[in-house]
């Protein structure tokens, strides 16, 4: 199974300010990262697809990049909507594979 | 509107058997491909199986290979999973998500989730 790593695991930070989660893959997934925002209510939330392309009605404010074992969802500027839970997620082989998840706290 | 709302969770004894519903509404869902995500408390998601737009073809996890099955009815515009031999570390909420032709593993839609308790 291809393990995901994301990092920070936490992360405190301010409206207005821009964030960057990483995210590592065991091996080379060519691109096949996806990215997820999770509520406190459960409500998920798909951001961006293939690592890069934004999801239909997803803020400008976010972004994905990347390549082999690293990628990177970056929020540009932190909305008070924007704390939330967020998770990547492989599909490059089965089993589909998710990170373990950053949690977005205001400082 | 894409709505996918789950249902038929609860409380159910280790070894018995728990089927979940998925009723989908504003696509056309004979033409996606489906999958079920679970969470389990405090922790993060796990995809549990796909199931390609026609039924034809599925996809498991390891860990529920040979207790849990995914099927659809088109006519109906449902998934399904049914789950059988449960054990405690299946309790968790099951998310029915959709899986789109173009980015398959891709869940483009999620509904609100169903928690499954797994307990004597």
């Amino acid at each position: 199974d291809i393990q995901m790593t994301q990092t920070p695991s936490s992360m405190p930070a301010s409206l207005g300010e821009r964030v960057t989660i990483s995210c590592r893959a065991s091996q080379g997934i060519s691109n096949y990262l996806n990215w997820y925002q999770q509520k406190p209510d459960g409500t998920i939330k798909p951001l961006i697809y293939y690592t890069s392309n934004l999801q239909s009605g997803v803020p400008s404010r976010f972004s994905g990049s990347g390549s082999g074992t690293d990628y990177s969802l970056t929020i540009s500027s932190l909305e008070p909507e924007d704390f939330a839970m967020y998770y990547c997620q492989q599909y490059d082989s089965s089993p589909l594979t998710f990170g373990s998840g950053t949690k977005l706290e205001i400082k | 509107e894409v709505q996918l709302v789950e249902s038929g969770g609860g409380l159910v004894q280790p070894g018995r058997s728990m089927k979940l519903s998925c009723a989908a509404s504003g696509f056309t869902f004979s033409n996606y491909g489906m999958a079920w995500v679970r969470q389990a408390p405090t922790k993060g998601l796990e995809w549990v199986a796909t199931i390609s737009y026609d039924g034809s073809s599925t996809y498991y996890r390891d860990s529920v290979k040979g207790r849990f099955t995914i099927s659809r009815d088109n006519a109906k515009s449902t998934l399904y999973l049914q789950m059988n031999s449960l054990r405690s570390e299946d309790t968790a909420t099951y998310y029915c998500t959709r899986d789109p032709p173009i980015h398959k593993g891709f869940f483009d839609y999620w509904g609100q989730g169903v928690m499954v308790t797994v307990s004597s």
